[in-house]
């Protein structure tokens, strides 16, 4: 079974701050995708990242998934209440699981 | 708005009740998916249906009973739960079945059935 386990579990932090979170596993991923859950809505995907080492940026957002692709962060520029929310990684795998979750990083932005 | 709708919203039932749970998806997607979301959890995918068909069970018990009529439609049948069952119950679609072999595609969200068993 492959696993996501993200960091940290909560993080809270003052506009205009910068951050990242990770998302890490011991397995490779065909693909990772970052989505974020904001109170009382679904989960919304904000990036889908397929090559190990990639790089994308969403205006203050920048992704990156590791060399091995095992392993991604997103990093956040400047950041704003709206931010506020939780991220969750997910993961394709290669050999015919299922798409995994992980557990996800509770961010909020005071302003 | 992400064109998945879900009712209700909120649902409160004692141990013995039978209810169930409504996803419609407006986007012609042919793949629809249940998973629930609980606090110390990650997102735990329950059943995955793609063109009407069950593909997908997760070792979910019998209590929850999903049937999927139609392409834009998936329900949730609930009867005699355990008050561990109370969480987020989401619905998702996407164009193709994700996650199988590498296979990746965006899951769209509706905004969840929040589940209370008493």
């Amino acid at each position: 079974t492959q696993l996501l386990e993200q960091s940290p579990q909560f993080l809270s932090i003052q506009e205009g701050e910068n951050l990242t979170v990770y998302c890490n596993s011991s397995s490779v991923f065909s693909s990772l995708q970052w989505y974020r859950q904001e109170p009382g809505e679904g989960p919304v995907l904000l990036v889908t990242v397929v090559t190990g080492g990639e790089v994308k940026k969403l205006k203050r957002l920048t992704f990156q998934f590791g060399d091995a692709r095992k392993d991604s962060s997103l990093h956040i520029t400047a950041a704003q209440p709206g931010d506020t929310g939780l991220y969750l990684c997910a993961g394709a795998g290669n050999y015919g699981q299922n798409f995994v979750f992980g557990p996800g990083t509770r961010l909020s932005v005071l302003p | 708005e992400t064109g998945v709708t879900q009712t209700p919203r909120h649902l409160v039932m004692g141990m013995t009740n039978k209810k169930s749970l409504k996803c419609e998806q407006h986007l012609g997607h042919n793949a629809m998916y249940w998973y629930k979301q609980s606090a110390k959890k990650p997102l735990e995918l329950m059943f995955v249906y793609s063109l009407e068909e069950r593909v997908e069970n997760n070792s979910v018990p019998s209590r929850f009973s999903p049937e999927c009529p139609n392409s834009s439609h998936l329900f949730l049948h609930l009867h005699t739960l355990q008050p561990e069952d109370s969480a987020l119950y989401l619905c998702a679609s996407s164009q193709d079945r994700v996650g199988l072999a590498g296979v990746t595609g965006e899951l769209f969200f509706g905004e969840g059935s929040r589940l209370t068993v008493l």
